[in-house]
C-alpha cells in the first residue's frame, strides 16, 4: 500500500500548456511538501502545506499554484508551462508535531515541456 | 552561502571499504538531521536521522553530528556496489514554528569492485 502517492509519474507537454500533479499521502501526516529537483539533481523546496494552509512559499513563479483540499492531498497545477519547468517535482509528507519524524516521498513526476 | 553543502563527487571507493560523506549547515537553529538516499531515477529515502551530537550506528551506517561545527556526517562502513547512488544530506528548521526540511545539492557514490 504506497504511502506518498503521485500521478502521473510521466508527463510530456508543450509550452504555454496548464497541467497538474496530484499526490496523495495515507500516513496520516499533518505537512506536505512539494520539491522540485532539476537536471542538476538539486531537491529545491517549493510549498509547504500544514492542515491544508500554506505556510512555506518559496520564491515560486506564480504560474504554479498549490491545493489543498484536506491534509491527505496536494497538488500542483502549473499554468503557461515553460521549458525550465522541465524537472522531476517530488511530493513528500511528514509529521509536524513531534519533529522527530522524517519525511516520505512519493515516486515523482517527471514533467518535460517540449 | 548555501543552507545546506555537500561535495558533489563522485565520490569513489572499493568495495569493503569506507565511505565517509560530509556536509555543513549554515543555520545554527537547525535541530533535526537526516541523511536519504536517492538511485538513479528514483524518490529519496530515508536512510538515518540524528538529533544530538555524537554517533548514531545502524548496521553499516553510522551518522555523526557536530552542532558547535554544524557538521554532520555518514560513515558507510563494508560498501558495497549496491551502495552507489546519491546521498542527501537534509536539515530540518523551524522558521515561525513550523518544519522547513531543506537539502544539499547530494554527494554521489561510486563503489567498484
Amino acid at each position: 500500500d504506497t504511502a506518498v502517492s503521485q500521478t502521473p509519474k510521466y508527463l510530456v507537454t508543450q509550452m504555454g500548456n496548464d497541467k497538474s500533479i496530484k499526490c496523495e499521502q495515507n500516513l496520516g501526516h499533518d505537512t506536505m511538501y512539494w520539491y522540485k529537483q532539476d537536471s542538476k539533481k538539486f531537491l529545491k523546496i517549493m510549498f509547504s502545506y500544514n492542515n491544508k494552509e500554506l505556510i512555506i512559499n518559496e520564491t515560486v513563479p506564480n504560474r504554479f499554484s498549490p491545493k489543498s483540499p484536506d491534509k491527505a492531498h496536494l497538488n500542483l497545477h502549473i499554468n503557461s508551462l515553460e521549458l525550465g519547468d522541465s524537472a522531476v517535482y517530488f511530493c513528500a509528507s511528514s509529521q509536524e508535531k513531534g519533529k522527530d519524524t522524517e519525511a516520505f516521498f512519493g515516486q515523482g513526476t517527471r514533467l518535460t515541456v517540449v | 552561502q548555501k543552507e545546506v553543502e555537500q561535495n558533489s563527487g563522485p565520490l569513489s571507493v572499493p568495495e569493503g571499504a569506507i565511505a565517509s560523506l560530509n556536509c555543513t549547515y549554515s543555520d545554527r537553529g537547525s535541530q533535526s538531521f537526516f541523511w536519504y538516499r536517492q538511485y538513479s531515477g528514483k524518490s529519496p529515502e530515508l536512510i538515518m536521522s540524528i538529533y544530538s551530537n555524537g554517533d548514531k550506528e545502524d548496521g553499516r551506517f553510522t551518522a555523526q553530528l557536530n552542532k558547535a561545527s554544524q557538521y554532520v556526517s555518514l560513515l558507510i562502513r563494508d560498501s558495497q556496489p549496491s551502495d552507489s547512488a546519491t546521498y542527501l544530506c537534509a536539515v530540518k528548521r523551524y522558521p515561525g514554528g513550523y518544519n522547513k526540511l531543506i537539502f544539499g545539492a547530494g554527494t554521489r557514490l561510486a563503489v567498484h569492485p
